[in-house]
Formats: structure tokens, C-alpha cells, sequence
């Protein structure tokens, strides 16, 4: 099946810098989903961007579906961004059993 | 407000019991997911059902059983026969179709001791 990959797998920020986080999957997806995951074990859909890139106040991301990876960019950064970020990408191409990465660990500091 | 609402938030039990978690959802989603997470990692397909009274395994099935007899709800149970029972439970739902994004519950921690 497919590999999904993230990096960093931690990140330590101070509040207000920039970061980008990567997602590299092994095979062609028509799907992939970024998530965050709050202290408190919430998940919430950042964006399905299969290609492309989109953009959401303070973070975008991009896919590059031709070289199978996708980047989430956060900036001005908060300490409200922290959490774990993942994204995920289908089993197989037109499938909905979808595949997590082990996930980016963000801390904001003040 | 639509959303999927998952419960109980925390649960405890006894090992070798079975115990069931509910995931209720008014979005009108056709199709609805759990998902297992251990501490560190990442998310992990148990079973998913595109519609009513229809579901397929994903990788870790074992030790787990759904019902999906109305088109609003999609429990889940642990059975005595999960051999690491204890993480933390997410249900998601979305439209029909591949590709579609996922919108998850708020989860439920169960610890069997």
C-alpha cells in the first residue's frame, strides 16, 4: 500500500515565525487531506488539496501531485497552532480507506 | 449545528468486557469511518461503511464489530477479543464518493484495565 511520510516530526517555533511542514506519499492519490490535532485530541480538516494550492488566512498548502508531496506553510505563527499536523492520502487511487502520516509535533512558544 | 458527536468522551473498563462506542452524526454523510490512534502516531482504519447496512474492514478489524443499520449512526464495539484495546477512538464521516473530506467527532478515550 501506500507510504505516507511527514518531517520534521517535531518543530519547536517562537510565536510569530514561519514554518513548513511536508507530507511525501509513495504513489499517485487524486486525495489528500491536512489535518490538525489540538491538545485536547480534536481534529480538524485544514484542507483537501490533491493538487494545487490553497490558502486559508494565516496557512496555505501546496500539492505537487507529479512529485508526490504536499507542503502546509503556517505563518505569523500562534500559540494556538500548536498540536500535531497530518495529512492523508488514499490506500489506492479512488479509495476512501485513507492513509495518516505519523504526524509533525508543532509548540508555539510565547 | 451539524456535527458528529461522539460518547462517551472518556470510558473505562474492566478487561474481557465488550463496550460499545456510539458516533451519531446530522450532516447527512453517507459514509462513516472509525479510526484508532495510540499515543504518538498516527490514525488507523478499523472499519468504514459507505452506506446503510453495508461496511468493509480496514487494517486493524480484529477484535471490533459495526452495525450500520441507519444512515445517522455507526457504533463501534471493542470485544474482548481486541488484544490492546486501550487508545483513543476517532469517528469521521463525509459524502459519498472517493475523495471526499473527512470531518471527524471530538473521540472517546477508553482504557481497559
Amino acid at each position: 500500500g501506500i507510504q505516507v511520510e511527514q518531517s520534521p516530526p517535531d518543530l519547536i517555533l517562537q510565536e510569530g515565525a514561519n514554518s513548513t511542514l511536508r507530507c511525501n506519499f509513495s504513489d499517485s492519490v487524486n486525495n489528500l487531506q491536512w489535518f490538525h490535532q489540538n491538545p485536547w485530541g480534536q481534529l480538524i480538516n485544514l484542507f483537501y488539496i490533491p493538487s494545487g494550492t490553497k490558502q486559508n488566512g494565516r496557512l496555505s498548502a501546496t500539492t505537487v501531485a507529479t512529485e508526490r508531496y504536499s507542503l502546509l506553510y503556517i505563518s505569523s505563527s500562534q500559540t494556538t497552532d500548536s498540536g500535531v499536523y497530518f495529512c492523508a492520502v488514499p490506500l489506492a487511487y479512488n479509495n476512501n480507506d485513507m492513509r495518516f502520516g505519523a504526524g509533525t509535533r508543532l509548540t508555539v512558544k510565547p | 449545528d451539524g456535527g458528529i458527536t461522539q460518547s462517551p468522551k472518556y470510558l473505562f473498563r474492566k478487561e474481557g468486557q465488550n463496550v460499545t462506542l456510539s458516533c451519531e452524526q446530522n450532516l447527512n454523510h453517507d459514509a462513516m469511518y472509525w479510526y484508532r490512534q495510540d499515543p504518538g502516531q498516527g490514525l488507523r482504519l478499523i472499519y468504514y461503511s459507505q452506506i446503510v447496512n453495508d461496511f468493509q474492514k480496514g487494517d486493524i478489524a480484529e477484535g471490533y464489530s459495526v452495525s450500520r443499520e441507519k444512515k445517522e449512526s455507526f457504533p463501534l464495539t471493542v470485544t474482548s477479543a481486541q488484544k490492546n484495546p486501550t487508545a483513543f477512538y476517532l469517528c469521521a464521516s463525509s459524502i459519498a464518493g472517493s475523495g471526499a473530506p473527512l470531518h471527524f467527532g471530538n473521540g472517546t478515550r477508553l482504557t481497559v484495565t
